[in-house]
């Protein structure tokens, strides 16, 4: 199964942009990249998905790197409520739908 | 849309007993998934459904634990003899399918499972 690799954590302060990267290099050419987002006791979260094209939508923008082996989620600017574990996930392809989550990574915003 | 539902969201339980939790997944989606978590990992895939047909087992998934979704609508999740290990959230995921990978998972808040 295609695996992700992502930074356990990382800061931003509130209002600033913040750039969340992942290293797909297993990635195989039908794998579509997702994004979720997990706040405390709750379910993940859709944030945004793309196969080649870079993306966005209200939430994020997510640019996918030329040769697809990383992509970046982007949050123009961060709130306090952005605060949550980040999840890069990718799906169909060789994986099928399982979808194999990582640790993913923690954001902290600070005020 | 009301999102996707599971019921209880909290449930405490004595080693060995059985316990069942539900998924009432996002009434047009014909994929319904079952993960479980633990504290500070990622939910990990136990199972998946297209419609009421059981596609996928994670070869983690004991024979204590059982899955059903008749009739392709909402889904259960059964724990035989329950373990002080099967301590996790359970979660419910949904989705409209999709060609590919190309489909958003809906998921629900979980249940909270403590096996004492």
């Amino acid at each position: 199964d295609a695996k992700t690799t992502q930074p356990n954590s990382m800061e931003s302060n509130e209002e600033e942009p913040v750039h969340l990267p992942c290293n797909h290099s297993t990635i195989s050419g039908t794998d579509y990249i997702h994004w979720y987002r997990q706040l405390p006791s709750q379910g993940p979260e859709y944030v945004i998905h793309g196969l080649t094209s870079n993306v966005n939508n209200r939430m994020a923008s997510l640019a996918i790197a030329e040769d697809r082996k990383s992509s970046t989620l982007i949050l123009h600017r961060a709130t306090l409520r952005d605060a949550a574990v980040y999840y890069c996930i990718l799906r169909g392809g060789t994986g099928g739908f399982k979808t194999i989550f990582g640790a993913g990574t923690r954001l902290f915003v600070k005020a | 849309d009301t999102g996707v539902s599971q019921n209880p969201r909290h449930k405490i339980t004595k080693r060995g007993q059985n316990v069942t939790f539900r998924c009432d997944p996002i009434s047009e989606h014909n994929r319904l998934y079952w993960y479980r978590q633990t504290l500070g990992q990622g939910p990990e895939f136990l199972t998946y459904f297209q419609n009421e047909a059981q596609l996928e087992k994670s070869r983690l998934l004991s024979d204590r634990f059982s899955a059903e979704r008749p009739k392709g609508s909402f889904s259960t999740l059964e724990i035989q003899r329950t373990e002080q290990g099967d301590s996790a959230m359970y979660l419910c995921a949904s989705s409209l399918a999709a060609a590919g990978g190309n489909e958003k998972l809906f998921f629900g808040s979980g249940t909270q499972l403590s096996v004492l």
